[in-house]
């Protein structure tokens, strides 16, 4: 069974750019979260996904960032425009959902660097 | 939300148990504890999650007091492929299992 994977694995832009970063959950996990690192700090959740909706954003930094997951299977988070304080790298991660269940897996993150 | 609070890094030696303890004065009733595992440039991956007493798999065991206020992670005879950051998470309530990451143990393990 294929693992939870994102794309690209590294990615620099200049600030101002956009970047859209890509995660496919594993198959049949209705459940899809993001979370970043930013250098230095710990782990944070960004949003979650149950199968297309968004089930809690409020961990989204600002309205620079945009998600989305059509159909309820790959998900894109987009940057738009980029600032240097977004860099870090971008965790995936998709669980089946079963009840008191902490079970994530995760993509091997995107990172992401603004110049 | 429980705050959990554990050593920023530990060492030992291959063939060793290693006890990793994190405390969570504030956990709520309906909190479950979670460990995670990261090793450099990779994601992190489960390693346990339990709600009391002991939970045991193939990988480590857990240990929940009776008063829930801390765990123990348990790493039986480790390798140097332990070597890894270990996370204690407390589950958040609701329905949407959000992980609240703190910063983890840093293991190393010794030849």
């Amino acid at each position: 069974e294929a693992g939870v994977t994102q794309f690209p694995s590294h990615s620099v832009i200049e600030k101002g750019q956009t970047v859209t970063l890509r995660c496919d959950p594993i198959s049949g996990h209705d459940n899809l979260y993001w979370y970043r690192r930013v250098m230095g700090k710990e782990i944070k959740f960004l949003l979650h996904f149950v199968k297309e909706s968004k089930q809690d954003e409020s961990g989204m930094p600002n309205n620079r960032f945009l998600a989305e997951r059509t159909g309820g299977t790959y998900s894109t988070l987009k940057v738009q425009p980029a600032e240097l304080e977004d860099s870090g790298v971008y965790f995936c991660a998709s669980s089946a959902g079963r009840q008191y269940s902490y079970e994530q897996y995760f993509g091997p993150g995107t990172r992401l660097t603004v110049t | 939300l429980a705050k959990t609070t554990q050593p920023i890094s530990m060492d030992s030696y291959e063939g060793q148990e290693v006890n990793i303890t994190c405390s969570h004065n504030n956990i709520a009733t309906n909190d479950y504890i979670t460990w995670y595992q990261q090793f450099p440039s990779q994601g992190p991956r489960f390693i346990i999650q339990g709600y009391k007493t002991k939970v045991t798999n193939e990988v480590a065991s857990l240990f929940i007091p009776a008063d829930r206020k801390s765990s123990t992670l348990s790493l039986p005879r480790v390798s140097l492929s332990d070597t890894a950051v270990y996370y204690c998470l407390v589950g958040t309530r609701g329905s949407n299992y959000q992980l609240i990451w703190g910063a983890g143990t840093k293991l190393i393990i010794k030849p």
